[in-house]
């Protein structure tokens, strides 16, 4: 079974522009979250999506933002972009929501200059 | 206030030795653990989980202990290989029962190195 994808890997933006970012869960998993990881906070919860609706919000300012679509894959979007939104972008896929094995993709690596 | 850095506990074993990894968790209602490995420019790798209503779970090489008094986790890994040389990350899942979600919170992670 091919393992969570995400794309771009890595991203170069300008601060003030926006960014989407994709997530493919592996095959039949219908969780799909989303992670920041950086050197001073580490890795931070941003978002759930479970069957389309997001089941849970990390404490991120509304500029961060996702949805998920019916064959379960993720999109997650980064609108005025700030230096500090620089960072690691992790998806995990999940079977089920409600307490269970997330699976990371390699991340998407973004940089804001 | 914010950090610059996080500083990352720091562990040296010999190749062949057991290694015991630690992390305590502070929210008493976390039902849920698990142990990632995060290899430097890969995303983190599920190494083994635990629920609440277990204080011990076995994997390939690996252990995990649950102490729920002292809300403290371990991962022992047997026989440690340069390969395991990598961040650890232990997780919780506050209260998934309750919350119906998926949401985990991350140690700061340690760093294992394994001198061959």
């Amino acid at each position: 079974k091919a393992g969570v994808t995400q794309t771009p890997r890595y991203l170069i933006k300008t601060r003030g522009q926006q960014v989407t970012l994709s997530c493919s869960p592996i095959s039949g998993h219908r969780s799909v979250s989303w992670y920041q990881q950086t050197p001073g906070q580490g890795l931070q919860f941003l978002f759930e999506y479970f069957s389309e609706t997001q089941r849970n919000k990390g404490n991120f300012p509304g500029r961060f933002s996702g949805r998920q679509f019916s064959n379960s894959r993720s999109e997650m979007n980064v609108s005025t972009l700030e230096l500090g939104d620089s960072a690691l972008y992790l998806c995990a896929s999940s079977l089920k929501t409600g307490g269970y094995e997330q699976y990371f993709g390699p991340g998407t690596r973004l940089t804001v200059t | 206030g914010e950090s610059v850095g996080l500083h990352l506990p720091t562990l040296s074993v010999q190749e062949g030795d057991n290694s015991i990894i630690n992390c305590a968790y502070s929210n008493s209602a976390s039902d849920y653990f698990i142990w990632y490995k995060q290899e430097s420019g890969k995303g983190p790798q599920f190494i083994i989980d635990i629920r609440s209503n277990m204080d011990k779970r076995q994997g390939q090489r690996v252990t995990v202990l649950l102490n729920k008094t002292v809300k403290h986790l371990s991962l022992q890994i047997a026989a440690t290989q340069p390969g395991d040389s990598a961040v650890y990350f232990c997780a919780e899942n506050s209260a998934p029962i309750l919350t119906g979600a998926n949401n985990l919170f991350f140690g700061t992670g340690t760093r294992l190195t394994v001198i061959p």
